[in-house]
């Protein structure tokens, strides 16, 4: 059974703080994503990852970076929390195919 | 620009009654089409691709190139089914065959 865990489930900072998010998938799958879960948005891409190293802008990427130094693990940095970046935040692995694992979530809230 | 349109953000059939939750899509290429479910406090998951041609607790999704649409039916709806569902596309090209764009979801409430 694939697992992708995200550290928390819920976050709350201040508004201008660092905060990472952190994700583990434990199945060896080449690609991992970031997506935020809004309301009558869907699922929007931040970034995504198909390497160790490798990374490519989604289609919201401004005010996040992401890093993947071990292919397990894809965290996901807001450099400084502001308002508009309360929402769910949502892991995803796959492998070689577009079929995606998907984390828990974190709903973060920034104040 | 790719892009996954689910026109209805709530659908409320009665239990027994049929289903249709409808997905368009606008891509020039050839897409592999998804339908994802999220139940409540569960993670989102695969309930379908366009590719295995299968029925899924029910459901089916056809499909059709001509209107670029892949709408997902069931011709019973159960309570159980109640949930978001997501129709998502991805890219056949390059590096990016992987990425999944969703659509913004259309929640299922069915009535007992």
């Amino acid at each position: 059974d694939v697992k992708v865990t995200q550290s928390s489930r819920y976050l709350v900072k201040r508004t201008g703080e660092k905060v990472f998010l952190e994700c583990v998938q434990d199945m060896d799958h080449e690609n991992m994503f970031w997506y935020r879960q809004d309301p009558g948005l869907g699922l929007r891409l931040i970034y995504f990852s198909y390497d160790v190293k490798m990374k490519e802008k989604g289609d919201i990427p401004e005010g996040y970076s992401v890093s993947r130094e071990k292919k397990e693990r894809f965290s996901l940095i807001l450099e400084s929390a502001s308002t508009n970046q309360t929402s769910m935040y949502l892991c995803a692995s796959s492998p070689d195919t577009p079929e995606a694992f998907f984390g828990q979530g974190t709903r973060l809230t920034v104040v | 620009a790719q892009r996954v349109t689910q026109p209805e953000k709530l659908l409320s059939v009665f239990k027994g009654a049929p289903v249709e939750l409808k997905c368009n899509y606008s891509y020039s290429g050839s897409p592999e089409l998804f339908w994802y479910v999220q139940y409540s406090r569960q993670r989102l998951q695969l309930l379908l691709r366009h590719i295995s041609r299968e029925s899924i607790k029910g459901f089916t999704a056809d499909l059709n190139k001509g209107e670029t649409s892949f709408h997902l039916k069931k011709p019973f709806a159960q309570e159980e089914d109640s949930a978001m569902y997501y129709c998502a596309l991805s890219p056949n090209y390059g590096g990016a065959t992987n990425k999944l764009i969703f659509g913004t979801g259309t929640l299922l409430a069915v009535q007992p």
